[in-house]
């Protein structure tokens, strides 16, 4: 089935440092991604609305200098924590609407999340 | 507003049967979803259904939605230690397909 790749892991880093997080399909064109991001005992929350060729979409409160996101292509999209912070540490997971053109109504399939804590 | 409610905890005993609810916000949702998150893990596709189905069963998972009151519930039957995480319901909006969730239920299985 669909696969969603996302690397790396975990990452632990010192403060200041930029982090970027890779978010790839495996055996399907996504030309949509999603980026979440998860704290502790709570659920996901949507971050921003990766699309490919063309600027993201982001949440309220999601800052876009912070968070950069490229979808340079149709199998890879990229977020990049600019100058993170602890309080940055947080999970971050990406997902991709299963085959089709339409991203509606398609199941989402997601990578295994990022886990980054700032030091 | 665009709260999806769940329960959060629930513990079970090994070999019984475990019933996750969620109410969940719009009635024009078409998708709904049940994922599961084992710790350090990213989220694992269940199951969904359909809106214009009211069951769906799927080996030892059974799925009931109630559109009228915006119900959706997971039945695990003859629960394993091996169920034990937290389970996540969700339910598709916007034209693009994104995802709500609730704040998941943690499933504890007891031997």
């Amino acid at each position: 089935g669909a696969v969603v790749s996302q690397h790396p892991s975990w990452v632990i880093c010192k403060s200041g440092t930029s982090v970027k997080i890779e978010c790839r399909s495996l055996d399907f064109q996504a030309t949509t991604m999603f980026w979440y991001r998860q704290f502790p005992k709570q659920s996901l929350m949507l971050m921003a609305t990766s699309n490919e060729g063309s600027k993201a979409t982001y949440e309220q409160g999601v800052e876009k200098d912070k968070f950069l996101i490229n979808h340079a292509s149709l199998t890879l999209s990229t977020l990049t924590v600019t100058s993170a912070h602890p309080e940055d540490s947080s999970f971050y997971i990406c997902s991709a609407p299963g085959t089709g053109k339409s991203a509606v109504n398609q199941p989402q399939h997601f990578g295994d999340g990022t886990r980054l804590s700032i030091l | 507003g665009e709260d999806v409610e769940q329960s959060l905890f629930l513990s079970v005993r090994e070999g019984d049967s475990s019933v996750i609810n969620c109410t969940y916000t719009d009635s024009s949702s078409t998708y709904l979803y049940w994922y599961k998150q084992e710790p350090g893990a990213g989220l694992q596709l269940l199951t969904y259904i359909f809106s214009n189905m009211d069951m769906k069963q799927d080996q030892r998972l059974t799925v009931l939605l109630n559109k009228k009151d915006k119900h959706l519930s997971l039945r695990i039957a003859d629960t394993q230690t091996g169920d034990s995480a937290i389970y996540f319901c969700a339910e598709i909006l916007g034209s693009q397909g994104n995802l709500i969730f609730g704040k998941g239920t943690k499933l504890s299985v007891k031997p």
